[in-house]
């Protein structure tokens, strides 16, 4: 079992919102770990969005719009990035990633389309 | 403005050795440590390593412990990642990342390496 699993793509309409999630490995409690959401879209290097574990321990990238908010579903041990407002702008790769055990992890990667 | 610059790349035959370059300005080199992350083509993003911002710890994930080694020069503003032994497997586009906290936070543009049989 992977230790980060993220759908492999996601569509979703212009000005709706998308809810991407990242559903860490059973023994790996989301509420313990930061997680961090990058974008990369084609021909670029990926780019930081964010940081989340909680209300009060979150950062947004600097000139990250804040149409980028993140979240966690404790039920399902995931974190969540939430794009609302949706532009077409916003279609790329998403990574999450997480610092555990001394490496760092990366999620597989949503694909989201705006259509 | 906080820039990391690779260098480096280029094709290299299997079993070979390359050493990568990582120039950075704009901001205090010695406050930060710095991850290498590889993306092979069409494919995700695997975490290559990190060097902690004094040196004094470096990790590493078992694709490359032992074959891939990363240092840091303060007179240069410069990280390094030697690659020895290289494998078809390591043909990516690497990229250099500042270390901020648990995670990351800003990126080069990345250099390619190709490993040829």
């Amino acid at each position: 079992q992977a230790v980060l699993t993220q759908p492999a793509s996601l569509s979703a309409s212009p000005g709706a919102s998308a809810s991407l999630t990242c559903t860490l490995r059973s023994g790996i409690n989301v509420g313990m770990q930061r997680i961090y959401w990058y974008q990369q879209k084609p021909g670029s290097p990926p780019q930081y969005l964010l940081r989340y574990k909680s209300d009060l321990d979150k950062n947004q990238g600097s000139g990250v719009p804040s149409r980028f908010s993140g979240s966690k579903d404790a039920s399902a041990n995931a974190g969540i990035l939430v794009i609302s407002g949706l532009q077409s702008e916003d279609e790329a790769d998403y990574y999450c990633m997480i610092w555990h055990s001394n490496v760092v992890v990366f999620g597989g990667g949503t694909k989201l389309t705006v259509l | 403005q906080v820039q990391l610059v690779e260098s480096g790349g280029g094709v290299v035959q299997s079993g070979r050795s390359l050493r990568l370059s990582c120039a950075t300005s704009g901001f205090i080199f010695n406050n930060y440590g710095f991850h290498w992350v590889r993306q092979a083509p069409g494919k995700g993003l695997e975490w290559v390593g990190v060097i902690w911002f004094d040196g004094s710890d470096e990790y590493y994930p078992d694709s490359v412990k032992g074959r891939f080694t990363i240092s840091r020069d303060s007179s240069k503003n410069t990280v390094y990642l030697q690659m020895n032994t290289l494998r078809a497997e390591d043909t990516a586009v690497y990229y250099c990342v500042r270390r901020w906290g648990d995670g990351m936070d800003v990126w080069g543009r990345g250099t390619s390496v190709t490993v040829s049989s």
